[in-house]
C-alpha cells in the first residue's frame, strides 16, 4: 500500500501569505493526486482532482503541481475561511486508494 | 441537485454488525461510483472501498477485506456498507461520497456522514 505523507502537520499564516502544502508518496505515482478541505464538523470538499485541475467553484487561488512522489497544494493568498484540514489522495492502482494524514492550516 | 442522505447514528457492542445505507438523489445513480470512507474522532480519512451501482462491482482497502460489505439497491437508489466484526477502534464517522466521474476515485459530493459508536 502506498503511504502518503504530509508536511508539515501544523501551518500557522497570516491572511494573504501564500500556503505551500506538502504530500509526498512512499513511491512513485501517477498524476491521480486529490487535495480536499475539511472544516470543523463539516464533510471534506473536493479542491484538485489529477494534481492539478481545479474542481468546479473553487477559487484561483488553490492550485496544485507536482508529478512522480511529490505534489504541492498552494493558495495563493489565504483568506480567513481557509482555516482548514487539508488532505491529499491518491489512487495508484484502481484497487487502492489512500489518503495522508493531514495538515492543519491556521489563519492567525 | 445532487444529494447524498445516510441513515442515522448507531451504538453496537463490540463483535457485532453495522449496516450504513446512503440514499442517492438528483443525479443517475446507475452512473456513478459510490466510495465510503471513514474519520475516527479527531482523526484522518481511510478509505473502505468502492462500489460500482451500475454491476454491483466493489474494491474493498486491504484493512478491511472480509469485514466489509458493500451492496446497492438500484429501485431505490441506495448503497449500502456493512461492517462486521466490530471492535472499538471502527467507532468513526461513516461517509458515503460519490465519485467525480464514473469511476473516478476523487469525491465531489459527500453524506452528511453516520456515526456509529462501539462500546460495550
Amino acid at each position: 500500500e502506498i503511504v502518503l505523507t504530509q508536511s508539515p502537520a501544523t501551518l500557522s499564516l497570516s491572511p494573504g501569505e501564500r500556503a505551500t502544502l506538502s504530500c509526498r508518496a512512499s513511491q512513485s505515482i501517477t498524476g491521480y493526486v486529490a487535495w480536499y478541505q475539511q472544516k470543523a464538523g463539516q464533510a471534506p470538499r473536493l479542491l484538485i482532482h489529477n494534481a492539478s485541475n481545479r474542481a468546479t467553484g473553487i477559487p484561483a487561488r488553490f492550485s496544485g503541481s507536482g508529478s512522480g512522489a511529490d505534489f504541492t497544494l498552494t493558495i495563493s493568498s489565504l483568506e480567513p475561511e481557509d482555516s482548514a484540514v487539508y488532505y491529499c489522495q491518491q489512487r495508484s492502482n484502481w484497487l487502492s486508494i489512500t489518503f495522508g494524514q493531514g495538515t492543519r492550516l491556521e489563519i492567525k | 441537485q445532487v444529494q447524498l442522505v445516510q441513515s442515522g447514528a448507531e451504538v453496537k457492542k463490540p463483535g457485532a454488525s453495522v449496516k450504513v445505507s446512503c440514499k442517492a438523489s438528483g443525479y443517475t445513480f446507475s452512473d456513478y461510483y459510490l466510495h465510503w470512507v471513514r474519520q475516527a474522532p479527531g482523526q484522518g480519512l481511510v478509505w473502505l472501498g468502492w462500489i460500482n451501482p451500475n454491476s454491483g462491482g466493489t474494491n474493498y482497502a486491504q484493512k478491511f477485506q472480509g469485514r466489509v460489505t458493500m451492496t446497492r439497491d438500484t429501485s431505490i437508489s441506495t448503497a449500502y456498507m456493512e461492517l462486521s466484526r466490530l471492535r472499538s477502534d471502527d467507532t468513526a464517522l461513516y461517509y458515503c461520497a460519490r465519485a467525480m466521474y464514473s469511476g473516478s476515485y476523487s469525491v465531489d459530493y459527500w453524506g452528511q456522514g453516520t456515526l456509529v459508536t462501539v462500546s460495550s
